[in-house]
Formats: structure tokens, C-alpha cells, sequence
């Protein structure tokens, strides 16, 4: 089975400054994907970014980055330059190769203060 | 482009009624999901279209939920009768493939309250 863990409820950061939303992954299958979303008080589910198993270097869309260790099973985003517009809930995601039904972690409530 | 797009938005019913959610995908996608967030759980899947057929139905939780999706273009998500434990955030979500490096792209959701 796949399960997604995102151990940080809530974080606070600055405005301008970088964060580090944590996200842990446990499957068994060789070829998956990780998403992340974000989800601001308007309720959209808005896509953020992809890393494929066997992408050999890290995602990077925008400000957004994602650390993907794949021995330590971890998928971090990164959001360089924070800004108030940041301030949402983000779920990582986690789906098998063959199928696209994803595994969502709780989320993280993030808000960046100015 | 649209995305995707549910209605209604917000719904309050009581218990014991019915409520029907319309989810018409992006154009082209082929793949329709719908996933759902009840109050302080995470978001789960309930179902897959692959345009018309059900691929995936291992989600729904019983027989009061019935999905279609006539002609493989919009979707609806009939919920008859409502339960208070029905209560959350249904999401509709649509790719064009299935697969490694396919996106999902998702909606705004219908919030559905029962009462």
C-alpha cells in the first residue's frame, strides 16, 4: 500500500524568505510520481509541481522546488521568496506508474506573515 | 483554456435529501476522477472515469453515491439520500492519459453540507 505523511500541521515563515514544506512517501512500487498542491482559502486545487521515480535531477517550476530523495523516501518542497499569496494549505500526493489514482498526505497550513 | 470547472460551489441540504454535483473536465481529458475531503481527514479517491466507463470505482463508500458520465464529457456525483457523515469537499479532477508523468489537474470543488 502507499502512504503519504506530512508531519508539519501548520508552519509560518516570512515574507521574502525560502520554507521547507516536509513530505515522506512509502510504496513498494518501482515507477510512481509525486505531486504537490496548493490549496488557498478559494478552495481550488491548484497544481504546483511533478517528480517522476526515475527523474535523475530534482523538479524545479518557478519559485517552487522539490527535494526528492528517493533512498530516504522524502519529496520537500522548497518555496524560495515567500510571498502572502503563499499563504494556503499544501498536500503532497504520491500515485502508482500504471494508474493515476493519488494517495494525498493531511496537508500543511502555510502562512506567511509579513 | 478552462479548467475545471463543479457546481455548485457550496450546497446546504438536509438529511435524507438528495444533491447532485456536476463536474465537466478540461476539454480533450479523457480521465475524470473524483476525490472527496470530509471534515479533518485527507482527501480520498473515489472514483475513475475513463470516458464513459467506470475504470476505478474502489472508492466509493457505499451505494448512496452513484456516478456517471454520460457521453465521456461532463460528470455528476449524486449523493441520495445525504448522510451528516457526507458532509466535506468533493473534488473533480481530470488528465489526458493515464500514467507515469500525466497531470492532474483539479477543480475548485463543491462543498456540500448536511444538515
Amino acid at each position: 500500500a502507499q502512504k503519504i505523511t506530512q508531519t508539519q500541521p501548520g508552519m509560518f515563515v516570512q515574507e521574502k524568505e525560502a520554507v521547507t514544506l516536509d513530505c515522506t512517501y512509502d510504496t513498494s512500487d518501482p515507477s510512481y510520481g509525486l505531486f504537490w498542491y496548493k490549496q488557498p482559502s478559494s478552495g481550488e486545487m491548484i497544481f504546483l509541481i511533478y517528480q517522476g521515480s526515475y527523474d535523475q535531477q530534482n523538479a524545479t517550476e518557478g519559485r517552487y522546488s522539490l527535494n526528492f530523495q528517493k533512498a530516504r523516501k522524502s519529496a520537500n518542497l522548497v518555496i524560495s521568496a515567500s510571498q502572502l499569496g503563499d499563504s494556503a494549505m499544501y498536500f503532497c500526493a504520491i500515485k502508482r506508474g500504471a494508474t493515476n489514482k493519488l494517495i494525498f498526505g493531511t496537508g500543511t497550513l502555510l502562512a506567511v506573515q509579513p | 483554456e478552462a479548467g475545471v470547472t463543479q457546481f455548485p460551489s457550496h450546497s446546504v441540504i438536509e438529511k435524507g435529501q438528495t444533491v447532485t454535483l456536476r463536474c465537466d473536465p478540461i476539454s480533450g481529458h479523457d480521465n475524470l476522477y473524483w476525490y472527496r475531503r470530509v471534515m479533518g481527514k485527507e482527501i480520498k479517491f473515489l472514483l475513475h472515469f475513463v470516458k464513459e466507463s467506470k475504470q476505478d470505482e474502489s472508492g466509493m463508500p457505499n451505494n448512496r453515491f452513484l456516478a456517471e458520465r454520460t457521453g465521456g464529457t461532463y460528470s455528476t456525483l449524486k449523493v441520495q439520500p445525504a448522510e451528516l457523515e457526507d458532509s466535506g469537499v468533493y473534488f473533480c479532477a481530470s488528465s489526458q492519459a493515464v500514467g507515469y508523468g500525466n497531470t492532474i489537474y483539479f477543480g475548485e470543488g463543491s462543498w456540500l453540507t448536511v444538515v
